[in-house]
C-alpha cells in the first residue's frame, strides 16, 4: 500500500516568506507526527497529532512554527516570516496508534527547505 | 540538545568486516529503537528493544540492550555495501528522541 508522502520533496524560499509544507499519511493512521532532521543530526520531535488535535506541540521553535491537520488525515505544517536558520529536511510520519504510544511511526521521505 | 549520543559519528570500512556503533541515553525511555535511513528518504525503523539484557538479531545485524536500559549497541556481521547509511537509535516515549547518527559507508 501507499506509505506516508510529503509534498513538495525540495522548497526553496526567501527569507521572510511564508511556507507551508504538507504530509498525507498511511490511510487509517490515526497518530501524526513532525520532525524537523538538520544537517549532520538526527530529527528532533516538533509536534503530535492524535485525529484532530495536537496532543502535544512542545517542540515547536517558536510562534512562527504552526501545524494543522483538520480532518484527521493530512497535516499542513506552516512556517512564518522563515530565517536561514530554518532551512531543515522536514520529516512526517504516522502510526496507527490510538493511544499510549506504542504504535510503530512510518515516516515520509521529508521535505527539503532552503531558505536564501 | 539530543539526550542519546552515539558514536563513532562516521566508521567506513571493508566489505566482509565487522562493525559496532553505540548509543547511550542520559534517560531512561519505554523502549529504544535503531532506524537506518538512506539520503532522500525517511528513516526506517530495524528493531524495538525493551527489555534490559535484550538481545535481538536480525539477520547479519545483532541488537543488544544494556541491564540499566540506557546503552545498546548494533552490530553488523560480515558488512556489505547494500548497509551503507545512516545508523539512528531513538528513546521512545510515543514521540521520538533521536540521537545524531552514525554514518556506516562499506566499501566494496
Amino acid at each position: 500500500g501507499a506509505g506516508v508522502s510529503q509534498t513538495p520533496s525540495n522548497k526553496v524560499t526567501e527569507k521572510g516568506k511564508y511556507v507551508e509544507l504538507r504530509c498525507d499519511p498511511i490511510s487509517g493512521h490515526t497518530a501524526l507526527y513532525w520532525y524537523r532532521q538538520s544537517l549532520g543530526q538526527g530529527p528532533e520531535f516538533l509536534i503530535y497529532f492524535q485525529g484532530t488535535g495536537a496532543a502535544d506541540d512542545s517542540g515547536l521553535p517558536n510562534d512562527r512554527f504552526f501545524a494543522v491537520r483538520p480532518e484527521g488525515s493530512v497535516s499542513t505544517l506552516k512556517i512564518q516570516r522563515t530565517e536561514r536558520g530554518d532551512s531543515a529536511v522536514y520529516l512526517c510520519a504516522s502510526s496507527p496508534q490510538t493511544s499510549g504510544g506504542s504504535g510503530e511511526q512510518f515516516f515520509g521521505p521529508g521535505t527539503r527547505l532552503t531558505v536564501l | 540538545t539530543q539526550l542519546l549520543e552515539q558514536s563513532p559519528q562516521f566508521l567506513s570500512i571493508q566489505e566482509g568486516e565487522n562493525l559496532t556503533v553505540y548509543c547511550n541515553s542520559s534517560s531512561v525511555f519505554s523502549s529504544l529503537q535503531w532506524y537506518r535511513q538512506e539520503p532522500g528518504e525517511g528513516p526506517v525503523l530495524l528493531v524495538t528493544v525493551v527489555t534490559g539484557g535484550e538481545v535481538k538479531k536480525l539477520k547479519r545485524l545483532t541488537f543488544q540492550f544494556g541491564d540499566a536500559r540506557k546503552d545498546s549497541s548494533l552490530h553488523i556481521t560480515a558488512a556489505q555495501p547494500g548497509d551503507t547509511g545512516l545508523y539512528l537509535c531513538a528513546g521512545k516515549n510515543y514521540k521520538l528522541s533521536f540521537g545524531a547518527g552514525t554514518t556506516v559507508t562499506v566499501r566494496a
